[in-house]
């Protein structure tokens, strides 16, 4: 079993659509838990960390369920600029394990 | 502020040639990593120095792979002799040392190396 999995896509929605992404990891003890944004051919870019609670940030919303080891991103009212890939991003001690990334393109 | 930059952008060599790359973190960071994406995988740990000290480099492929971080400022890796499979995209990031596991890390635009 791979240490952080996720679906790779693509996702193609769109523009103004609701869309969900999933990400499931191995280790009971991480602790921190991140959404990277990639570009093609650009560098990741942190999107927003993950909290126990839930957390939103404008038209992203981010819950972590430890219990099922899972971790998601909600994103509302899809722009064309959303078209990415989205990494989710495990600790794994002081480092960070990746999963392969879901690609997502948003239509016009 | 100045991100993290990476030098050179590209970089093409043949099988068996040297090849280093450059890192040099923001500044004030002490958490340096690298980090490789190959061909249709995922992003892959390689290493970490915490100042110039190797934390971790449990991810590195093999002997041919050697990095340092003199004065805990920039860092290279060195790549000796290069081989095809070592073709990809390396990243370099860097964070804070705020005392919580797994701080935010921040990602320099990436090498990509091909090897012929």
């Amino acid at each position: 079993r791979k240490e952080v999995e996720q679906d790779p896509g693509p996702f193609n929605v769109p523009e103004g659509a609701t869309v969900a992404f999933n990400c499931t990891y191995s280790n009971s003890a991480s602790q921190s838990f991140f959404w990277y944004r990639q570009d093609c051919r650009k560098e990741p870019k942190l999107l927003m960390s993950v909290y126990s609670s839930g957390n939103e940030d404008g038209r992203f919303t981010a819950q972590l369920n430890r219990a099922s080891q899972y971790i998601s991103l909600l994103i509302r009212d899809s722009k064309l600029s959303d078209s990415a890939t989205y990494l989710c991003v495990v600790n794994y001690g002081q480092n960070f394990v990746f999963g392969p990334g879901t690609r997502l393109s948003v239509l016009p | 502020e100045a991100g993290v930059t990476q030098f050179p952008s590209h970089s093409v060599i043949e099988k068996g040639q040297t090849v280093t790359l450059r890192c040099d973190p923001i500044s004030g960071h002490d958490n340096l990593y690298w980090y490789r994406r190959v061909m249709g995988k995922e992003i892959k740990f390689l290493l970490h120095f915490v100042k110039e000290s190797k934390q971790d480099e449990s991810g590195m492929p093999n002997n041919r792979f050697l990095a340092e971080r003199t004065g805990g400022t920039y860092s290279t890796l060195k790549v000796q002799p290069a081989e095809l499979e070592d073709s990809g995209v390396y990243f370099c990031a860097s964070s804070q040392d705020l005392g919580r596991v797994g701080d935010e890390q921040f990602f320099g635009p990436g090498t990509r190396l091909t090897v012929l």
